[in-house]
């Protein structure tokens, strides 16, 4: 069966270093791979995936995902921190039939 | 496009009464998710619809929920009667594989329900 796993409940990181959020796969074929953010309150927001290609992802809010297979991983990273990027994210995995397999939930807290 | 448009945005009542939450997709999508989140279950999909067609309700936790899309473009989460524990951030989502984001979702902005 297909699964996610987000190993960290929650990564704490200070403002302006650089952020990883970790996400590890298991799927029976190549995988489609999405990472979503949730700021309080709000709903999920898509944030970039990978399907096929380049390694290196690159998203929204200049966040950046990079794929490997052999580790089968997909982590959440990005250079430079804002306190803005607090949120919780979420790693994904297409099942198929349009169905995602999502993960548990990383709380990101970026502090000033 | 307004985005995944959702109903009401919080809803208190009383154990035991019915519930309706509404979804509105975004215009050409012909996937509809149904999701719950909790602090303790974190975000759970309970159905999802293919062209108003249920295709996966095992998610649907008794048969007191129930979900029906009567057409393309509107979409009811039905618990009657409700339980306290059905309180819930309920979130709606949509999809097409047509669509150049492929198989991304976009979320309403959810409902909060608290069942007291």
């Amino acid at each position: 069966a297909q699964s996610v796993a987000q190993p960290e409940d929650q990564v704490n990181v200070a403002e302006g270093n650089p952020l990883t959020v970790k996400c590890t796969y298991s799927v029976s074929g190549n995988p489609y791979l999405f990472w979503y953010v949730q700021y309080p309150n709000r709903g999920l927001q898509f944030l970039l995936k990978y399907i096929t290609g380049d390694n290196l992802v690159k998203g929204s809010y200049g966040f950046e995902a990079e794929f490997n297979k052999s580790q089968t991983s997909f982590h959440l990273k990005k250079p430079s921190a804002l306190v803005s990027d607090s949120a919780l994210y979420f790693c994904a995995v297409w099942e198929g039939n349009y169905q995602l397999i999502w993960g548990a939930g990383t709380k990101l807290i970026i502090k000033p | 496009d307004a985005g995944v448009i959702q109903s009401p945005r919080h809803e208190v009542t009383e154990m035991g009464q019915e519930v309706t939450l509404r979804c509105k997709p975004i215009s050409g999508h012909d996937y509809l998710f149904w999701y719950r989140q909790t602090m303790m279950r974190g975000l759970e999909l309970l159905i999802y619809f293919n062209n108003n067609v249920p295709i996966d309700d095992s998610g649907m936790p008794e048969d007191r929920f129930s979900a029906k899309m009567p057409n393309a473009s509107f979409s009811t989460l039905k618990i009657q009667p409700s339980e306290p524990r059905d309180s819930a951030v309920y979130f709606c989502a949509s999809s097409s594989p047509r669509s150049s984001w492929g198989n991304e979702q976009f979320f309403g902005p959810g409902t909060r329900l608290t069942v007291l």
